[in-house]
């Protein structure tokens, strides 16, 4: 399977801010999905999309599948601490999902 | 409440030896994977399985085996024809093709 490029590969935040990170790939998906995780835990779903152009919010996230279906991009506004942690960006067409690197966010108090 | 449990969280192999790491789900999923995520990488696939008694291998299958004996449990050995085994390892379920996977927490496996 193939590695997503995911930028940046990570990012100091200030408290308040909004923050975008993105995922391209070479080769089309029918799925985008953004995963979060924390020291020592497994992956989390954070926003699913499913259809290209799809633009979907979860909370103070927000994620757009792109239309070429070979990117996707995710927005966290007015981040907070807790935003601390690896995000992830993953692609599928079956059953089998194709993850970026991450996007490893330290947010300044 | 429904999830993935994996266990151990933690898991110390000597040189030469086996290990099975265990996967349980009670979401009633039928497929399951197992990942082996290394610092600073994304996840990268180990094995799957769509069904009961039938799994693949992924991208990075050598020198790991599983089993699919049950619906709920995806148990991985790690033998020791694997040379670069500590890693963490993540197991997830999906219910079908287009639902996204559902992780667990991971067992954190070293070399004594």
């Amino acid at each position: 399977g193939q590695q997503l490029n995911q930028s940046p590969q990570s990012m100091f935040i200030q408290e308040g801010e909004d923050v975008s990170m993105n995922c391209t790939s070479s080769s089309i998906f029918n799925t985008w999905l953004w995963y979060k995780q924390d020291p020592g835990e497994g992956p989390v779903l954070l926003i699913a999309l499913y259809k290209a152009g799809e633009l979907t919010s979860n909370g103070r996230l927000t994620a757009q599948f792109g239309i070429t279906r070979k990117d996707s991009f995710l927005n966290i506004s007015a981040s907070i601490p807790s935003d601390v942690g690896i995000y992830f960006c993953a692609g599928s067409n079956d059953y089998k999902l194709s993850f970026g690197a991450g996007t490893t966010v330290t947010v300044r108090a | 409440d429904g999830g993935i449990t994996q266990s151990p969280k933690y898991l110390f192999r000597k040189e030469g030896q086996n290990v099975t790491l265990s996967c349980e789900q009670n979401l009633n999923h039928d497929a399951m994977y197992w990942y082996r995520q290394d610092p600073g990488q994304g996840l990268r696939l180990i094995y799957y399985s769509q069904i009961v008694n039938d799994f693949q291998k992924g991208d990075i299958a050598e020198g790991y085996s599983v089993s699919r004996e049950k619906k709920e449990s995806f148990p991985l050995t790690v033998t020791s024809a694997q040379k670069n085994p500590t890693a963490f390892y993540l197991c997830a379920s999906t219910q079908g093709l287009v639902q996204p996977q559902h992780f667990g927490d991971g067992t954190r496996l070293s070399i004594l």
